[in-house]
């Protein structure tokens, strides 16, 4: 069974330092990884995903996420953290055809 | 990607009352979903909505409780039944566009709060 780890309930940043949110998955065969943010009161926003090819990846915001097959990670990664990056984010992973799975959610603290 | 809006955004319900959630969406799409998030919470998945047929549920989950419609491509109803205060949550719309482009587009969500 395929499932996602978001191994820390809290991250705290400085603005302008870089961030890192980790995440860690298991699936039997070829995952595809999706990064989430949640600000309050509102739904998930789609960040940025990895299904093949260069193990970096961009997406919205400046953010990136690193695919690591040998670790089994995919950690969101930005250059220089914003206070209002300050949000809730979910790593999620699926196999094709299945369903996806969510981890459960690093609190991001940027503070000025 | 898609547009889509959800019906209430939010509500107050009394316990044992039923409340229908709308989803719309603004261009044809092939999968819809519907999740839960409890207070504080990851997301569970409820259950896949199917055009023209019954909804898949995930395990412990039951159309009884969470009875879902699908009467086209771009909208779907979940209503919870017979509420509890262990309902209040905030329930989420998905959707993915396309077979092949996998990634799943959410809502705005409807926060229930059953007193």
């Amino acid at each position: 069974a395929q499932s996602v780890a978001q191994p820390e309930d809290q991250v705290n940043v400085a603005e302008g330092n870089p961030l890192t949110v980790k995440c860690t998955y298991s699936v039997s065969g070829n995952p595809y990884l999706f990064w989430y943010v949640q600000y309050p009161n509102r739904g998930l926003q789609f960040l940025l995903k990895y299904i093949t090819g260069d193990n970096l990846v961009k997406g919205s915001y400046g953010f990136e996420a690193e695919f690591n097959k040998s670790q089994t990670s995919f950690h969101l990664k930005k250059p220089s953290a914003l206070v209002s990056d300050s949000a809730l984010y979910f790593c999620a992973v699926k196999e094709y055809g299945n369903k996806l799975v969510f981890g459960a959610g690093t609190i991001l603290r940027v503070k000025s | 990607s898609a547009v889509i809006s959800q019906k209430p955004s939010r509500d107050i319900c009394q316990r044992g009352t039923s409340l229908t959630i709308q989803c719309q969406v603004d261009s044809q799409v092939t999968m819809m979903f519907w999740y839960r998030q409890q207070p504080g919470q990851s997301l569970t998945l409820i259950a896949t909505a199917n055009q023209g047929s019954e909804a898949t549920y995930e395990s412990g989950f039951v159309i009884d409780k969470f009875p879902i419609s699908r009467p086209n491509l771009t909208f779907s109803t979940l209503t919870v039944s017979n509420m509890s205060p262990e309902d209040s949550s905030i329930y989420l719309c998905s959707v993915e566009p396309r077979q092949g482009v996998e990634t799943q587009y959410f809502g705005p969500g409807t926060r229930l709060l059953v007193l």
